[in-house]
């Protein structure tokens, strides 16, 4: 059972270059996230999604897109990559339902910025 | 403006003995809490959850307690293990669990 799937492990990009970090779950969840970390502070919230066709912003969404046309895949695009973005990325889905059931992470996108 | 606080970067404890890690949040609106735990270069993973309807939950060495008037959870291990080295994330969510909110981490190191 492979759970929640991120490729690519690593990327590095230039500055102004686009890329899609891939998420997969196999677990039939309704709730997925996208979340950064930085250096030495907590998880943010980039994206969710409560399902397939709906999305929302999180906390900090500035620079980012996303789309969720199956309940399997949650992409998070960066169009115009900035050093800012430099970050580690964390997908995570969840089954849903009111008030009960825990994020299931990936293992992490490595993405570096020059 | 942090909503989720846990105010020790980390933590150094001895094999065998009580490991306590706290959290603090501001938003009274949050009514579900959990703890992960991450290692370098994984994901974080789940440890323990608790409902703002009680005030402890067990699971194994793990318990985690909350103090809703004072805003503030702890996470109790015992006895620790090496293994519980790690970084422990404290994570709260409102409005029935859409999104969490995740503390910055206190990283624990448990001494053989």
């Amino acid at each position: 059972n492979a759970g929640v799937t991120q490729t690519p492990k690593f990327r590095i990009l230039k500055i102004g270059q686009s890329m899609t970090l891939q998420c997969a779950q196999d677990m039939n969840h309704n709730y997925m996230y996208w979340y950064r970390q930085d250096p030495g502070m907590g998880l943010k919230l980039i994206y969710y999604s409560v399902g397939a066709g709906i999305t929302d912003k999180g906390e900090v969404p500035n620079g980012y897109n996303v789309s969720r046309s199956t309940t399997e895949d949650f992409p998070l695009r960066l169009e115009l990559a900035a050093p800012s973005q430099t970050s580690v990325y964390f997908c995570a889905s969840r089954r849903g339902g009111v008030g009960t059931g825990e994020l299931f992470f990936g293992e992490g996108s490595r993405l570096t910025v020059l | 403006d942090q909503q989720v606080k846990q105010n020790s970067p980390s933590l150094s404890v001895q094999e065998g003995r009580i490991s306590i890690l706290n959290c603090d949040y501001t938003n009274s609106m949050f009514d579900y809490f959990l703890w992960y735990k991450k290692y370098p270069a994984e994901g974080p993973t789940f440890l323990i959850s608790i409902s703002s309807i009680k005030d402890k939950n067990e699971d194994g060495r793990f318990t985690v307690f909350l103090n809703k008037s004072a805003k503030h959870l702890s996470l109790h291990i015992v006895p620790s293990q090496p293994g519980d080295s790690a970084v422990y994330f404290c994570a709260a969510s409102g409005n029935y669990g859409q999104n969490f909110v995740f503390g910055p981490g206190t990283r624990l190191s448990v001494l053989p």
